[in-house]
C-alpha cells in the first residue's frame, strides 16, 4: 500500500525567507503527486500536481516542487515567503490503478512571521 | 469556478440522533465525490466514494449502515450519520471531481460534528 510522510507538522518561518517542506511517498507503482493548502476555515485547494513530463511543476503564488524519482520525495519550496502563505499544506499521492484515491500526507503547518 | 459547498458548517447533535451534511458541486458536474474524515492533527482519511446514481463504494473499517451516502445527482451527495455517538465527533470533509478532471478533486471547506 502507498503512504505519505511529512516529517515537519510546523515549520515557523519569517517572512521573506525561503521555505521547503518536506513530503516523500512510499509506492511500487507509478504515481501522480498533489500539494494541497488549506488556509483557516477555510477547504483545500490544490496548489500544484505533477502528473507526467518536466518534473518541476509551479504554482501561480510562486510555490514549486520537483517530482525526484529515486529518492520518492515532492517536496515544496518558495524562495521568498508572505505573510499570505500561513496556512496547512497537505502532500498527497494518487497510486497508477488504485481507482485514483488521494492518500494524504498528515500536513504541514507553515506559520510565516513578521 | 469548481466550487464545492458543504452544509452546515457545524453542527452539535445528542448521541443517538442523526445527522446529514450535504455536498453539493455549485458550478460543475460531479459523477463522482469522496467523503473524507479528518482527525486533530492527522491526515484526511477517505471513508467512502460516492458515484451518482450508484452505491458508495466504502473503504475497509468504514460501517456503511453508520455512514449512509446518497448520491442522486451530479450536483449534489450526501453523507448521514446514524445513531452518532461522541466518538463519530470530527472534521468531515467531501470533494467533487468532475466530468473531465479526472485526478483533481475540488474540496468543500468541511463540517465540523460535535456529538454530545
Amino acid at each position: 500500500a502507498q503512504s505519505v510522510t511529512q516529517l515537519d507538522s510546523q515549520v515557523p518561518v519569517f517572512e521573506e525567507a525561503p521555505v521547503e517542506l518536506r513530503c516523500n511517498y512510499s509506492s511500487s507503482v507509478s504515481v501522480y503527486l498533489f500539494w494541497y493548502v488549506q488556509y483557516p476555515n477555510q477547504g483545500l485547494q490544490l496548489l500544484l500536481k505533477y502528473l507526467s513530463g518536466s518534473t518541476l511543476v509551479e504554482s501561480i503564488n510562486g510555490f514549486e516542487a520537483e517530482f525526484n524519482k529515486s529518492q520518492t520525495s515532492f517536496h515544496l519550496r518558495k524562495p521568498s515567503v508572505h505573510i499570505s502563505d500561513t496556512a496547512e499544506y497537505f502532500c498527497a499521492v494518487i497510486v497508477t490503478g488504485g481507482g485514483n484515491k488521494l492518500t494524504f500526507g498528515t500536513g504541514t503547518q507553515l506559520k510565516v512571521e513578521l | 469556478g469548481a466550487v464545492v459547498s458543504q452544509h452546515p458548517s457545524r453542527v452539535i447533535c445528542k448521541s443517538g440522533t442523526s445527522v446529514k451534511i450535504e455536498c453539493r458541486s455549485l458550478d460543475f458536474q460531479a459523477t463522482t465525490m469522496f467523503w473524507y474524515r479528518q482527525f486533530p492533527k492527522k491526515s484526511l482519511m477517505l471513508m467512502a466514494t460516492s458515484n451518482e446514481g450508484s452505491k458508495a463504494t466504502y473503504e475497509q473499517g468504514v460501517e456503511k449502515d453508520k455512514f449512509l451516502i446518497n448520491h442522486a445527482s451530479l450536483t449534489l451527495s450526501t453523507l448521514t450519520v446514524t445513531s452518532a455517538h461522541p466518538e463519530d465527533s470530527s472534521f468531515y470533509i467531501c470533494s467533487a471531481r468532475d466530468l473531465t478532471g479526472q485526478l483533481t478533486q475540488y474540496f468543500g471547506p468541511g463540517t465540523r460534528l460535535l456529538v454530545l
